[in-house]
């Protein structure tokens, strides 16, 4: 059962324009989502995150969006760049039973973002 | 810094050999953890320790052991490797109460 789903394998963009990558979720206990890029032969790093009291996040290019009616999230990167080009994961996690710590990371498939110049 | 450190980088096994894979933090995280990459299935937690002298199973234990040796270490080990742990492996960290974790640059194992 496949709780956080990326249904886009892939996504192509011209540098300069948006791009918009989407993740679905099915767990409506999850508290904390993120999103990760991954160059190939490189760890995941970590690009940024929304708690489930908001409802967007920025951080300069990079904004989070969350409709939690939808269990939907979506990354908008705003202008992309050909350096953007990367595997993007999306991750969501809940708090413990004390409501202290966040656990483990269930993370979507991926997409492979590609932006030309 | 160096944050999350694995080694080795590459192995290749055969069937039934066996291998410890290590990971090391820097950041005196408390919680650590161990993760499969496989193409088109994304990342998948093995095993998790919340903190030092914990360790617990997460979506795909079967074949794989796991020692928390302190706060700084924690190693995954392969008693008999099977084709089907052909993967690439990331161990990550967090400290209590952050939601982010930080990953090493990973290990990628081939067992033929």
């Amino acid at each position: 059962d496949q709780q956080v789903k990326q249904n886009s394998p892939s996504l192509s963009v011209q540098e300069g324009r948006i791009s918009i990558l989407n993740c679905d979720y099915t767990n409506s206990m999850f508290d904390y989502f993120l999103w990760y890029k991954k160059y190939p032969a490189e760890g995941p790093t970590f690009l940024i995150s929304i708690s489930s009291i908001k409802d967007k996040n920025e951080d300069g290019r990079f904004t989070v969006f969350l409709n939690k009616s939808a269990k939907h999230l979506s990354l908008h990167i705003v202008p992309s760049q050909p350096g953007d080009s990367a595997v993007y994961f999306c991750a969501a996690t809940l708090l413990n039973a004390g409501g202290t710590s966040y656990g483990k990371l269930t993370f979507g498939q991926g997409t492979i973002l590609t932006v030309h110049p | 810094n160096a944050g999350v450190t694995q080694t080795p980088k590459f192995q290749v096994l055969k069937t039934g050999q066996s291998m410890t894979l290590q990971c090391a933090q820097d950041m005196n995280h408390n919680s650590m953890y161990w993760y499969r990459q496989d193409p088109g299935m994304g990342l998948r937690l093995i095993y998790y320790s919340a903190s030092e002298g914990t360790t617990d199973k997460g979506e795909v234990p079967n074949g794989y052991n796991v020692s928390r040796l302190n706060k700084r270490e924690f190693s995954l080990r392969l008693e008999s490797a099977a084709p089907s742990q052909t993967s690439v492996y990331f161990c990550a960290s967090n400290r209590q109460g952050v939601g982010e974790q930080y990953f090493g640059p990973g290990t990628r194992l081939t067992v033929t």
